[in-house]
C-alpha cells in the first residue's frame, strides 16, 4: 500500500534553512507527482509546490518561490523540501502528499513534520 | 490567484442531523474541486474529488455537488466521527496554483 514517511520535527532559528524529507513506498516512485502543503498552528492549509519525481520538474507557489526548493532522489524514493531564510511565520506542520489520478488532489499524505522557528 | 471562501465558519449540529457546507470560488474552476476532512493532529483525508466523486472508502453519507463557482458538501446524517474541520480545494490550473478555502468546523451542538 502507498505510504509516505517524513523526517522528524525540527527547531530552527530565524534566518536558517530547513530540509524535510519524504520517503515513498508501495508504488513506483516516478509514476506520480508529489506536492508539499503546510499548516500553521490553528490555521488552514497552504499549498507550497509540486515536484515530478521522474524528471525533477518543479513549480512553486508564488509566495514562496524565492525561498523554497524541492528535489528528489530516485535511488532512495525520497523527495525533499528545503525552505530558506526562515521566519516565525514559517512555523507549521509540513506535509508531503501524492497525487491521485494524475491531478492535484491527494489521497496519500505523509504524517507531517513540525518545523518550529524560534530565536 | 483563485480565492476560495467557505460558509459557515462553524456549524453546530446534533448527531443524526444533516450538514450542508458551502464553498465558493472567485472564478470558475469547472469541476476541479476536492473536499477534505481533518481531525486534530491528523493529516487531511480526501473525501470528494471532481466536485462529486467519493474517494475510495468514503461512506455514502458524504456527497458533493456543484460546478464552476458554487459547491456543496452534504453529510446526510452526522455520525460522531464526522465532527471535524472540512476544507475545499481547487486544482483548476496547470502548472498547479492550488488554493484552499479557510475551512468549516462542524462541531457538536
Amino acid at each position: 500500500q502507498v505510504q509516505l514517511f517524513q523526517s522528524g520535527a525540527e527547531v530552527k532559528k530565524p534566518g536558517a534553512s530547513v530540509k524535510v524529507s519524504c520517503w515513498a513506498s508501495g508504488y513506483t516512485f516516478t509514476s506520480s507527482y508529489m506536492h508539499w502543503v503546510r499548516q500553521a498552528p490553528g490555521q488552514g492549509l497552504e499549498w507550497m509546490g509540486i515536484i515530478n519525481p521522474s524528471d525533477g520538474y518543479t513549480s512553486y507557489a508564488q509566495k514562496l518561490q524565492d525561498r523554497v526548493t524541492m528535489t528528489r532522489d530516485t535511488s532512495t524514493d525520497t523527495v525533499y523540501m528545503e525552505l530558506s531564510s526562515l521566519r516565525s511565520e514559517d512555523t507549521a506542520v509540513y506535509y508531503c502528499a501524492r497525487e491521485l489520478h494524475s491531478a492535484s488532489y491527494w489521497a496519500y499524505w505523509g504524517q507531517g513534520t513540525l518545523v518550529t522557528v524560534s530565536s | 490567484e483563485i480565492v476560495m471562501t467557505q460558509s459557515p465558519a462553524t456549524l453546530s449540529l446534533f448527531p443524526g442531523e444533516r450538514a450542508t457546507l458551502s464553498c465558493r470560488a472567485s472564478q470558475s474552476v469547472s469541476s476541479n474541486l476536492a473536499w477534505y476532512q481533518q481531525k486534530p493532529g491528523q493529516a487531511p483525508r480526501l473525501l470528494i474529488y471532481g466536485a462529486s466523486t467519493r474517494a475510495t472508502g468514503i461512506p455514502a453519507r458524504f456527497s458533493g455537488s456543484g460546478s464552476n463557482t458554487e459547491f456543496t458538501l452534504t453529510i446526510s446524517s452526522l455520525q460522531s466521527e464526522d465532527f471535524a474541520v472540512y476544507y475545499c480545494q481547487q486544482y483548476n490550473n496547470w502548472p498547479p496554483r492550488v488554493t484552499f478555502g479557510p475551512g468549516t468546523k462542524v462541531d457538536v451542538k
